[in-house]
């Protein structure tokens, strides 16, 4: 069975300080793939990346960056210089390619606030 | 419009209503979902619809009965609920169902209280 873990319920960052926030997964299958998603305050979920278990290179957008790291089944979202547009919540997920659509599984979320 | 819109944004509701939530994207999607967002719960996919067929239910309670009368639209059917349905509904949608999984785009959310 696949599982998302997200063990940070709720991060408080002042104004331009780093934050990581961590996302552990658990899945079976060789073949899957993980997403970030930003829930602000309005409600509807931003898509924010996408990757797949085959491709292990750090990405970077901006101030975002992301450490994919398939030996210890963790995919962590940093955020430099954060900004108090950044509060959100923040989910990662999962989903395993043979069954795209059935079993797109979201971790718990970790809210963050960015104190001005 | 464009993206995927939710109407209405918020519904009170009796237990003895019945009631229904709209879905509309506009992204020329093929893949349409329903998830329930509870406190303290993580997101729960209820229903998947592909070209209009549904491929998924997640074991939902038959209360919630979902349409699909075509790729752009979605509706979620309510009828004698519960107080602890009282959640916020997400639709989303994304470009297909099969293949590698695209990321779906979400609408803004039905924030749904039974009484």
């Amino acid at each position: 069975a696949q599982k998302v873990t997200q063990a940070q319920t709720e991060i408080s960052v002042v104004e331009k300080e780093d934050v990581t926030l961590d996302c552990v997964y658990e899945t079976r299958d060789t073949t899957y793939y993980l997403f970030w998603y930003k829930q602000p305050p309005s409600g509807e979920l931003v898509f924010l990346i996408r990757r797949n278990s085959f491709d292990e290179q750090n990405e970077i957008s901006g101030r975002y960056s992301w450490n994919f790291q398939k030996s210890t089944s963790s995919f962590n979202f940093t955020i430099t210089a954060s900004q108090v547009v950044d509060s959100a919540v923040y989910f990662c997920a999962l989903s395993e390619a043979r069954n795209y659509g059935q079993n797109f599984v979201f971790g718990p979320g970790t809210r963050l606030s960015v104190l001005p | 419009e464009t993206g995927v819109t939710q109407t209405p944004r918020h519904l009170v509701m009796g237990m003895t209503n019945k009631k229904s939530l709209k879905c509309e994207q506009h992204l020329g999607h093929n893949a349409m979902y329903w998830y329930k967002q509870s406190a303290k719960k993580p997101l729960e996919l209820m229903f998947v619809y592909s070209l209009e067929e549904r491929v998924e239910n997640n074991s939902v309670p038959s209360r919630f009965s979902p349409e699909c009368p075509n790729s752009s639209h979605l509706f979620l059917h309510l009828h004698t609920l519960q107080p602890e349905d009282s959640a916020l509904y997400l639709c989303a949608s994304s470009p297909s169902r099969t293949g590698s999984p695209n990321e779906q785009f979400f609408g803004p959310g039905t924030r749904l209280t039974v009484l």
